[in-house]
């Protein structure tokens, strides 16, 4: 079965270090999200991508955040300069055609942040 | 309540019983997934049911959706105590791209 495929597993970083979390989606999806969970708390949802630009995104994803498909089969989460509250498991997933289609999620990146 | 709350948070079972969990939502969805979190890993998707379906199966899973009462049941038949792991509904509405999850109910399965 397709899987999406996040790496790395785990990322250690210093506060104030930019941190780029990358993703492999399914190939013939289209549709690309960034989601994190806060250790103990919700999943929330960051920002969707479609056609190379944002199509909709939290009051999470601010400056600090860009999002970025740099080649035909990746897909990244840059954060500027980290914080220790960007410290979460940060999850990627892709959809074929958007959310009538539900998603496939990857098994995630847990940052660290120091 | 949120959308997207799941109850009970906490349900422990023996090995063998159902499990039922339940997820309540405030807006008009156009779909609801359910998925599951062993702890500390990622999300495995269960079901996905649509806004104009009723119940939908999946091996030992049930999944029932009752949009008039704003409510999706997950039913776990002769669960086992591979099943331990939290389980998240989550919904999104026409027009979003977003998936809005809830805060999930705690299964654990005694052998």
């Amino acid at each position: 079965e397709p899987e999406v495929t996040q790496t790395p597993s785990h990322q250690v970083t210093q506060m104030g270090q930019e941190v780029i979390l990358r993703c492999v989606p399914i190939s013939n999806h289209l549709y690309f999200y960034w989601y994190r969970q806060i250790l103990g708390q919700k999943v929330e949802f960051l920002v969707s991508f479609y056609n190379n630009e944002i199509s909709e995104k939290s009051e999470i994803f601010d400056d600090q955040f860009s999002v970025e498909r740099p080649d035909g089969s990746n897909f990244t989460l840059k954060i500027r300069s980290t914080k220790l509250e960007d410290s979460a498991m940060y999850f990627c997933a892709s959809s074929e055609g958007g959310t009538p289609y539900g998603y496939t999620f990857g098994s995630g990146t847990r940052l660290t942040v120091v | 309540s949120q959308q997207g709350e799941e109850d009970p948070q906490a349900l422990s079972i023996q090995e063998g019983e159902n499990a039922t969990m339940n997820c309540s939502y405030k807006t008009s969805i156009n779909n609801l997934q359910w998925y599951r979190q062993n702890s500390g890993r990622g999300l495995v998707h269960l079901i996905l049911i649509r806004s104009n379906e009723r119940e939908k199966h999946s091996g030992r899973l049930r999944v029932t959706l009752d949009t008039s009462k704003k409510s999706s049941s997950l039913l776990i038949t002769a669960s086992r105590a591979a099943d331990t792991a939290s389980y998240f509904c989550a919904t999104v509405t026409s027009g979003t791209y977003k998936y809005i999850f809830g805060t999930g109910t705690r299964l654990k399965v005694l052998a």
